[in-house]
């Protein structure tokens, strides 16, 4: 069964701290390993990583993935009390002959700022 | 773009009763998602549709969940009869691209947040 988990499953900082968070991952076909953020509605999509060691950025959000070692981090420089949510991290597996992603999910790590 | 259409966005309801959610995906895309996400954890899929055809519902409790997209474009889900532990929200996502060949992002709705009593 594929199987992934995050941690820390919650992270109470400081305006201006710097977070890490991490994913780890055991899936059968792997094709992809995606990132969300979800505050109290539907998860917004943040990254999708396919190959080792290629760091995707967006403004002072990074992550990269390690395929031989199984784990993706999700970096946040300078957080701002607006990057207070539920990131989710979800790895896509290829489903059976039909190669369709299939997502699953992590359990979410809560990340509070604090001004 | 308009995004993912849900409705209702709330329901509260008793056991052993039935109740249905709406979902409109976004404009041609052909691939169609139900998950279902307890509070505290992750969203776990319960369906997969391809234009109406099921992917995927090996999560799905079929003894008393059903999904329907009969005509490839909105769906529907129903639980009949509801139970304590069906207590969660509900969410619809959509995706564009059919070609295995390509990745595919997924747009998720705002959710159905159902109670059970």
């Amino acid at each position: 069964e594929d199987k992934v988990v995050q941690s820390p499953l919650s992270l109470v900082v400081h305006e201006g701290d710097t977070v890490t968070l991490n994913c780890s991952y055991e899936v059968t076909n792997f094709r992809s390993l995606l990132w969300y953020k979800q505050e109290k509605k539907a998860p917004t999509f943040l990254f999708m990583l396919t190959s080792s060691g290629i760091e995707k950025k967006s403004g002072r959000l990074s992550s990269i993935l390690d395929k031989k070692e199984l784990f993706s981090i999700l970096n946040i420089t300078a957080t701002q009390t607006g990057d207070s949510a539920v990131y989710l991290c979800a790895v896509e597996a290829y489903a059976g002959g039909t190669s369709y992603g299939k997502l699953t999910f992590g359990q979410g790590t809560i990340l509070t700022v604090h001004p | 773009e308009a995004g993912v259409a849900q409705s209702p966005r709330y329901k509260i309801i008793e056991k052993r009763q039935s109740v249905a959610f709406w979902c409109n995906p976004i404009s041609g895309h052909a691939t169609l998602y139900w998950y279902q996400q307890i509070l505290g954890q992750g969203p776990k899929l319960l369906i997969q549709f391809q234009n109406n055809g099921v992917v995927d519902d090996s999560q799905l409790p079929k003894d008393r969940f059903s999904a329907e997209r009969l005509k490839g474009v909105d769906s529907t889900l129903k639980i009949q009869p509801a139970k304590l532990e069906d207590s969660a929200v509900y969410l619809c996502a959509s995706s564009s691209v059919t070609d295995p060949r390509y990745q595919e992002t997924q747009y998720f709705g705002p959710g159905t947040r159902l109670l059970v009593l």
